[in-house]
């Protein structure tokens, strides 16, 4: 079976940091995404992971555990247009798919 | 510019009624996928295509159908069997390469389907 976990929601102050958690539990993990989706529009790819560490891509970074099944993405600077759902992707290998986390509403506050 | 098309943005049908949601790419993806999102969750895995003519069931298939009969296109039918179908329905593509395992989904900008 599948099991992705993120918190349902979470609240910043603009100009602060946020880390947004991601469990997993899944069989045939190779990968794991991160997707930024505003309300009522298509998810946008933000960062990919596959080796354990960190990746960072700007004010957005993400790390990867393999061995604990765990991620994180780390927004740093938070502006206001950072308000969005946070969704966590594993891909897997067989089936060359993507299982998607609940998603992390993020509301950025000033 | 290349990209995926999912016509219309917004569609009205009576319960009963089948009705099919359009999706085209032109980044010449061999993989394709749909989704559905329901308020305030994530996206559900409805049917993958890997290659023309073929396809497999994703995690909620009952209820939905699909064809693959060119690369560039990938429609879904919600059919009447489906018992709760309005949703957002996002479909995607990706490379299919092998090693090609960072490839990220695109989406294409979805169809908010509504069953009354």
């Amino acid at each position: 079976g599948q099991n992705i976990d993120q918190p349902t929601e979470m609240t910043a102050t603009e100009g602060a940091i946020v880390q947004i958690n991601c469990t997993y539990q899944t069989s045939g993990f190779n990968g794991l995404f991160w997707y930024q989706q505003h309300a009522g529009e298509a998810p946008t790819f933000l960062s990919y992971n596959v080796l354990d560490g960190l990746e960072e891509k700007g004010r957005f970074s993400s790390f990867l555990s393999r061995s604990k099944g765990y991620s994180y993405l780390l927004l740093k600077e938070l502006q206001m247009k950072d308000s969005a759902s946070y969704l966590c992707a594993c891909y897997m290998e067989y089936g060359n798919k993507l299982v998607f986390g609940a998603g992390t509403i993020l509301r950025v506050k000033s | 510019d290349g990209g995926i098309t999912q016509s219309p943005k917004y569609l009205f049908r009576k319960e009963g009624q089948n009705v099919t949601l359009s999706c085209e790419q032109n980044l010449n993806h061999d993989a394709m996928y749909w989704y559905r999102q329901d308020p305030g969750q994530g996206l559900r895995l409805i049917y993958y295509s890997q290659i023309v003519n073929d396809f497999q069931k994703g995690d909620i298939a009952e209820g939905y159908s699909v064809s693959r009969e060119k690369k560039e296109s990938f429609p879904l039918t919600v059919t009447s069997a489906q018992k709760n179908p309005t949703a957002f329905y996002l479909c995607a593509s990706r490379t299919n390469k092998a090693g090609q395992g960072n490839s990220p989904l695109h989406f294409g900008n979805g169809t908010r389907l509504t069953v009354t």
